[in-house]
């Protein structure tokens, strides 16, 4: 079993749409992250938050360190946000990461 | 300024050969990463190094694959007798520490990757 996993694998919207891509872990971890992965592209980081809430743009990133369990939301979602969207968990230096989740944004 | 990047951005090599992955990292990032993705799976960490040491070498799948970072700056991941199950994107990340606390509070910065394919 994976440290940590998301859900959905994949996820089909239409423009407009409200997403939710849920990551669970069991590890231990210092700090959740969530970073963006394109086709072909290299992976940037939208979010690291350790407790609470952090919002950028259309994009909200929550944790709740009890139950273990973190949430990316994409408001107003737009074919642009297309995208993997990996989670990953951070203990002292290392990242170990979800599988990804392949969101797809039609027009 | 500029931000992480690797050469070559792509290596097709025979079964058996050596490769050399290259990876500069952020002008000041003492903390550098190698990870490995496979197709479908998320990235799987292999070494880091803060400074010119590798601090964790635990990820590397075995001992055909060795990095430097001799003057503590730009990085080299070597591959010998490659095999096509090495085949995936090797990705490099860098970091600056903060004076304290984990450095997993620290952002990392990932370059585009190297897609490596071994026929």
């Amino acid at each position: 079993k994976n440290e940590v996993e998301q859900s959905p694998q994949n996820l089909t919207a239409q423009e407009g749409e409200f997403i939710t891509i849920n990551c669970s872990y069991s590890v231990g971890i210092s700090a959740l992250h969530w970073l963006q992965q394109h086709p072909g592209g290299g992976i940037v980081s939208l979010f690291m938050l350790s407790s609470g809430k952090k919002k950028h743009g259309r994009l909200i990133a929550t944790i709740n360190i009890q139950e273990k369990h973190s949430s990316l939301h994409i408001t107003a979602s737009h074919p642009r946000d297309s995208a993997v969207y990996i989670c990953a968990g951070g203990s002292n230096y290392k990242l170990t990461f979800g599988k990804g989740t392949l969101l797809t944004v039609n027009p | 300024g500029a931000g992480v990047s690797q050469t070559p951005s792509n290596k097709v090599t025979e079964k058996g050969k050596y490769v050399e992955l290259r990876c500069d990292p952020i002008s000041g990032h003492t903390a550098l990463y190698w990870y490995r993705q496979s197709l479908g799976q998320g990235p799987e960490f292999l070494i880091y190094f803060q400074g010119t040491g590798a601090a964790d070498d635990s990820g590397l799948p075995n001992d055909r694959f060795f990095a430097v970072r001799p003057e503590g700056s730009v990085s080299t991941l070597k591959i010998q007798r490659t095999e096509r199950g090495d085949s995936a994107v090797y990705l490099c990340a860098s970091s600056r520490p903060t004076s304290g606390g984990p450095s997993s509070y620290n952002e990392q910065f990932f370059g585009p990757g190297t897609r490596l394919t071994v026929l």
